[in-house]
């Protein structure tokens, strides 16, 4: 079965950098594009990025646009979310996704990301 | 950026009885493909979105046919013929017509 599970979130002073994974299992990774989407603490959900299946093509929020970059390493069957330069308004859960065609059909538990000093 | 608006944002709703939730875009969904991404997710609290509906109508594996989706180029409704226990939570509709992917605000199903 399709299984995503996040790691890499934790309790991080503005400015820091992180690394988010999320590790896919169940399906052919290199055949899907893969996105990230964040819920901030009791809020709505908010797009970040989509990565295509090979990596050529990367897309980002504005919001996030040249502090986060999406990567992936198909050959380990996992997706990155980097994040630098963290603000507090980045805190919230991280979730990936997997997505089928224009939809999002698999989502992982999500990572907490908690930015603080 | 196109703005997906949902109402109403809370629906106290009695076990048994029909719900409805409405998702309206600031801009038309069909795709230069022809096909409408619209779709529909479902949040229960401490839990991650899984999707119900996707392409306006289509439910997703494992989806009861209790809930169903429809509408065209800007307006679309999620409805519940009747309402489980199950279905308490927070639902949510998303574009995936264009980029950047965008959420309605969503609205919460409370059992009164």
């Amino acid at each position: 079965q399709v299984q995503l599970v996040e790691s890499g979130g934790g309790v991080v002073q503005p400015g820091r950098s992180l690394r988010l994974s999320c590790a896919a299992s169940g399906f052919s990774f290199n055949n899907y594009d893969m996105h990230w989407v964040r819920q901030a603490p009791g809020k709505g959900l908010e797009w970040v990025a989509v990565i295509w299946t090979d990596g050529s093509n990367k897309y980002y929020a504005d919001s996030v646009k040249g502090r986060f970059t999406i990567s992936r390493d198909n050959s380990k069957n996992t997706l990155f979310l980097e994040i630098d330069s963290l603000r507090v308004e980045d805190t919230g859960v991280y979730y990936c996704a997997r997505a089928e065609d224009f939809w999002t059909d698999y989502w992982g538990q999500g990572t907490l990301v908690t930015v603080s000093s | 950026d196109i703005v997906m608006t949902q109402t109403p944002l809370s629906s106290p709703v009695t076990l048994g009885q029909p719900a409805s939730i409405s998702c309206r875009s600031s801009q038309s969904l069909v795709h230069k493909d022809g096909n409408t991404y619209l779709s529909w997710l479902h949040q229960r609290p401490g839990q991650p979105p899984r999707l119900l509906i996707y392409k306006v109508s289509n439910r997703f594996s494992g989806v009861p046919d209790r809930i169903s989706g429809s509408g065209a180029g800007t307006d679309f409704t999620l409805k519940i013929s009747r309402v489980e226990a199950e279905d308490v939570g927070v639902y949510f509709c998303m574009q995936g017509t264009r980029l950047p992917n965008t959420f309605g605000q969503g609205t919460k199903l409370e059992i009164q």
